[in-house]
């Protein structure tokens, strides 16, 4: 019930091409989305996050889309960067606590 | 405006041991929440402090402990480490307390290694 399932595991694409994270929950009560950045060495980042009155946010070229019916929620990194290497962390929370995929690690080569 | 900071950065400790981590949250922000990060595992919830007063805790044995001081700094505390005990262990900031009320704010992270 509280578990958050991400996929992939690690991801690699190419300079300009687009990255897709999935992340998929059972708890109908979560009613707060965000997606966390961790490179190496550092402490995660909130990156972008969403709730679950809007379908889509986007900022600049991080989009999360989120789908309530189906309880499922996506982050699309577009034009994607070497500098976007990093592993990207999903989350679901509601007022108790926030549950944290198992991470995709994203490599982007030139 | 200073981050949050968690010491020590690297620590080796052997079965059996004790072991405190310590975390100072940024400045103003009274909730501090513990993770565990292992690789395949993510990140896992140990529990949550606001106010000197632990608000949650996650699904962790009794040997995994914590407390939060009046300015509030807050410290993890291990006893009786085991091997699996290795891992990243996050302490994350924030102006309010709950999972869902804005932006966690983490530190770089202690890692320990039990041998």
């Amino acid at each position: 019930q509280q578990q958050v399932k991400q996929s992939p595991q690690s991801l690699i694409v190419q300079k300009g091409g687009i990255s897709i994270i999935n992340c998929a929950y059972e708890n109908t009560a979560f009613d707060y989305f965000p997606w966390y950045q961790q490179f190496p060495g550092k402490g995660p980042a909130l990156l972008i996050a969403i709730r679950p009155d809007v379908s889509e946010k986007k900022e600049g070229r991080f989009t999360i889309s989120f789908n309530k019916s189906a309880k499922q929620f996506s982050l699309h990194i577009m034009d994607s960067q070497p500098g976007d290497s990093a592993t990207y962390f999903c989350a679901a929370s509601d007022t108790d606590k926030l549950i944290f995929g198992t991470g995709t690690r994203l490599q982007v080569f030139p | 405006k200073a981050g949050v900071t968690q010491t020590p950065r690297y620590l080796i400790k052997t079965r059996g041991q004790q072991v405190t981590l310590s975390c100072s949250p940024i400045s103003g922000h009274r909730s501090v929440s513990w993770y565990q990060q292992t690789p395949g595992q993510g990140l896992q919830f140990l529990f949550e402090y606001f106010s000197e007063t632990q608000r949650n805790k996650g699904n962790f044995p009794g040997r995994f402990s914590g407390r939060q001081f009046s300015n509030s700094r807050s410290e993890m505390n291990v006893s009786t480490l085991e091997l699996g005990d290795s891992a990243l262990y996050l302490c994350a900031s924030s102006l309010i307390p709950g999972g869902n009320t804005g932006e966690l704010f983490f530190g770089e992270g202690s890692r320990l290694t039990v041998l």
